[in-house]
């Protein structure tokens, strides 16, 4: 079951905060954050696993929640080089082990 | 950056004609991984590898074989390339399982079929 990632989009000055959610409607392993810019490839950001900690990343650090089945994405003071897209991916505990399903993104335009 | 590569960057073919990607890895890492990219469809699973000439199936698998006789080395094949196969294709390698270790992806191939 993929995960549902909201908001679709959004638009922030430099500056601003943001945050972005990833949620399952099956009990989570481990929920992985990627960025894409435009043209690009992924790259890796952080993992979250069932019982960790909250993750941090520079300015950028992330949640899970397992009782929800969701994982928050926060990106604080957000910078120009934060545009691009952002994409969960996600394992469940029942499910394969080897491999992530993906959101559909979430688009970030940073203006200055 | 983790040494992975994919050949060709662009590929422009036409229905029907076979077509293979490759993908290189200099990581030594044991799983590889096939996605495709379409506009509203995100990152979606083609085939994936956990291993030497152990290969298993992803969400979207049909059309598509792949082989691994080598580590570093994972074939995607388009035996009869159509149209609804012009995509961006990505390869990932990871060092364990998917669900506990992060992906270094490939710079993409994008392949379109007219």
């Amino acid at each position: 079951q993929q995960p549902v990632q909201s908001p679709q989009a959004v638009i922030l000055r430099e500056g601003e905060d943001a945050v972005i959610n990833c949620s399952s409607s099956k009990a989570l392993y481990s929920v992985h954050w990627y960025r894409q810019k435009h043209g690009e490839a992924p790259v890796f950001l952080m993992i979250l696993l069932k019982g960790g900690e909250q993750k941090g990343h520079d300015k950028i650090s992330a949640s899970f929640n397992e009782k929800k089945q969701q994982s928050s994405l926060y990106l604080t003071a957000s910078q120009l080089s934060y545009s691009g897209t952002y994409f969960c991916g996600t394992a469940d505990n029942a499910g394969n082990n080897r491999k992530l399903i993906w959101g559909l993104g979430t688009s970030l335009a940073v203006n200055p | 950056d983790a040494g992975i590569t994919q050949s060709p960057r662009h590929k422009v073919t036409e229905t029907g004609t076979p077509v293979t990607l490759r993908c290189h890895q200099t990581e030594n890492h044991r799983y590889m991984y096939w996605y495709r990219q379409d506009p509203g469809h995100g990152l979606r699973l083609i085939h994936y590898s956990y291993g030497v000439k152990d290969t298993d199936k992803g969400e979207v698998s049909d059309g598509y074989s792949v082989s691994r006789s080598k580590t570093e080395d994972f074939l995607l094949t388009l035996e009869s390339a159509t149209s609804s196969q012009t995509s961006v294709y990505f390869c990932a390698i990871s060092e364990r399982a998917g669900r506990d270790n992060e992906q270094f992806f490939g710079p993409g191939t994008r392949l379109t079929v007219l």
